[in-house]
């Protein structure tokens, strides 16, 4: 889930396959996490989230893990559809209620 | 987009003109905020707003400013706007009740082009 530059990672799966997308945060004090998923010329939509005193958390077809330890981040999209196709992206709080986003994850889904 | 409009859209404008970006929203939720983006950056907090008239810079403030005079509006102002703030712009709004953070619902962006 680390970006360099401007080239974002990139995930490419098969339909109906299962997608893992992974994000290293940086604060070990961050209490909440929030994943997001941005289609091309739209604002980014929220997925799921989860707070520091969890480790896992379910929603439609999407989990999310939660490694404190070692200050990961995980998003598990089940049987993957064409329409998963987008930009996701890992979000943390630091402070308050201002979040810190990761540059990105692409995820391309082949038919 | 959890009601909320941002305008305009898109705009070009040329170097050294002032610039301003609105966010409504219809949920009055307490906090807004706005961001831009540009490829490979995710996006960066500019300033937000934690109630009427009271707002804070984020991680990219410098030549913004901001303004909120009521709930449903939110001002992001360019008062000189150079190359470098060429970038997509957007809001978002988040209720955060009891005062934990919660989740931010963002608009639709605006495409802001200085030439």
């Amino acid at each position: 889930g680390e970006s360099v530059g401007l080239h974002l990672p990139t995930l490419s799966v098969q339909e109906g396959d299962n997608s893992i997308i992974n994000c290293a945060y940086s604060n070990s004090a961050s209490d909440y996490f929030i994943w997001y998923k941005q289609e091309s010329g739209k604002g980014p939509q929220f997925i799921i989230d989860i707070r520091s005193n969890m480790d896992k958390r379910q929603g439609q077809r999407v989990t999310v893990l939660l490694n404190k330890t070692v200050k990961h981040l995980s998003l598990q999209i089940a049987a993957t559809q064409p329409g998963d196709s987008a930009v996701y992206f890992c979000a943390e709080n630091i402070d308050g209620n201002k979040l810190v986003f990761g540059a990105g994850t692409i995820l391309r889904v082949k038919s | 987009d959890a009601g909320i409009t941002q305008s305009p859209r898109h705009k070009v404008t040329e170097t050294g003109t002032p610039v301003t970006l609105r966010c409504h929203q219809t949920e009055n939720h307490r906090y807004m905020y706005w961001y831009r983006q540009d490829p490979g950056h995710g996006l960066r907090l500019i300033h937000y707003s934690y109630g009427v008239k009271d707002t804070d810079k984020g991680e990219v403030s410098d030549g913004y400013s901001v303004s909120r005079s009521k709930t449903e509006d939110f001002l992001l102002t360019l008062e000189s706007a150079t190359s470098s703030q060429t970038s997509v712009y957007f809001c978002a709004i988040s209720e955060s009740k009891f005062g934990l953070a919660d989740e931010q619902y963002f608009g639709p962006g605006t495409r802001l082009t200085v030439t």
